[in-house]
Formats: C-alpha cells, sequence, structure tokens
C-alpha cells in the first residue's frame, strides 16, 4: 500500500523556519517525482514546490522562491521541504504528494501556523 | 502560467442528479494533460482522472472527463451521497503546475 506520512509540522513565528518531512513506502520512491501542495485554511490548492526522482531538478512556486527549499534522500524513502522566513500567508496544511504529472497519491499533510 | 477557471463556484443539486463541472484554462493545455481531484472535508484530495479522460484507480465509472485544448469538464453521472464534496482541476503540462479554485458539489 502506497502511504506518505508527512511531520514537522508545528507553531512559528514569523521569521521562523521548520523542517517537514515526508517518510514514503509502499513504492519504489526513487522512480517517483515528489511534490509540496498546501492549503490554506478554507483555502484552495497551491503548488509549492517539486523535485525529480534523482533529486537533479527542483521547482518552486513564485511565492516561496528563496525561502523554501526541497530535497530528498532516495536512501531513506525520504523527502524534505526546508521553510524558512516563515510569513502569515505560509499558514496552511501541506501536502506531500507523489507525481505522475498528475498527482496520484497524496499524504495526510502537516499543519504549519505561523502566528507571533 | 496557466490560470485555470473553475464554474460555478457551487453546484446546488440532489442525490440522483447528473452534475457537469467545468475546467477554463487560459492557454491551451499541453497534451491534454489535465487532471480532476476530490476532497472532502477533513481529507487529503484524491485523484480522479487524468489526462483529460482517463479514470484513476478504483474510482467509479459514474465520474468522467472530456475535454480538451481550453475546455474540460468533469461528469457525474448520477450523485451518491458520498461524492458530495469539492472538486478541483489542475494542469500538469507546463510550469508552473496550477490548479483551479475549486467546485463545491452540495445537496
Amino acid at each position: 500500500e502506497v502511504q506518505l506520512v508527512e511531520s514537522g509540522g508545528t507553531l512559528v513565528q514569523p521569521g521562523g523556519s521548520l523542517h517537514l518531512t515526508c517518510s514514503a513506502s509502499g513504492f519504489i520512491f526513487s522512480t517517483y517525482n515528489v511534490v509540496w501542495v498546501r492549503q490554506a485554511p478554507g483555502r484552495g490548492l497551491e503548488y509549492v514546490s517539486g523535485i525529480t526522482n534523482s533529486g537533479g531538478n527542483t521547482y518552486y512556486a513564485d511565492s516561496v522562491k528563496g525561502r523554501f527549499t526541497i530535497s530528498r534522500d532516495n536512501s531513506k524513502s525520504t523527502a524534505y521541504l526546508q521553510v524558512a522566513s516563515l510569513r502569515a500567508e505560509d499558514t496552511a496544511i501541506y501536502y506531500c504528494v507523489r507525481s505522475s504529472g498528475y498527482y496520484d497519491f497524496w499524504g495526510q499533510g502537516t499543519l504549519v501556523t505561523v502566528s507571533s | 502560467e496557466i490560470v485555470l477557471t473553475q464554474s460555478p463556484g457551487t453546484l446546488s443539486l440532489s442525490p440522483g442528479e447528473r452534475a457537469t463541472l467545468s475546467c477554463r484554462a487560459s492557454q491551451s493545455v499541453s497534451s491534454n494533460y489535465l487532471a480532476w481531484y476530490q476532497q472532502k472535508p477533513g481529507q487529503a484530495p484524491r485523484l480522479l482522472i487524468y489526462g483529460a479522460s482517463s479514470r484513476a484507480t478504483g474510482i467509479p465509472d459514474r465520474f468522467s472527463g472530456s475535454g480538451s485544448g481550453t475546455d474540460f469538464t468533469l461528469t457525474i453521472s448520477r450523485l451518491e451521497p458520498e461524492d458530495f464534496a469539492v472538486y478541483y482541476c489542475q494542469q500538469y503540462g507546463g510550469l508552473p503546475r496550477t490548479f483551479g479554485g475549486g467546485t463545491k458539489v452540495e445537496v
């Protein structure tokens, strides 16, 4: 069974940083791209960042470029999202998603709340 | 960036009725790389349709997708109680990947 489990979300002050983790199982992690998608409370879905299966290419939404860093460790079947210089508008559930172009498996998400 | 506009914002229907959801792109979606997702309250989105018209594994055949270029449609032939949810379209033919704003199907 394919599973993606996010962790690391918490309450953080504006300007702070967090390290989000996505632990994958049930498939050959190194053969899939991974993306992070977020959803602010009561809002729609927003693509945040993506990384190719080898980790050789990374992509970012303009809204997070320069502040967020995506990475992965295929030996651990884990992806990461380092988020920094956090703003109130970054408050959201962050989903880790397996990508085949389309997003076929989603984790349950981890909540990041940015507030003083 | 390809902007996806979903309509209507809310669709009020009854179980057994047919639902027709629209997704319009600001420019042509390459290779019709258009997906649809369903999201219920408190849950992660679930893939329904990819490639504009291919159903994902385990998705009932009452869900169908159609369209090409800039105009796409998700049809639910007969609404079941569990189908009342929010539906999003997404294009993966260009960067950045973008989502529509969603259509809520309510009773």
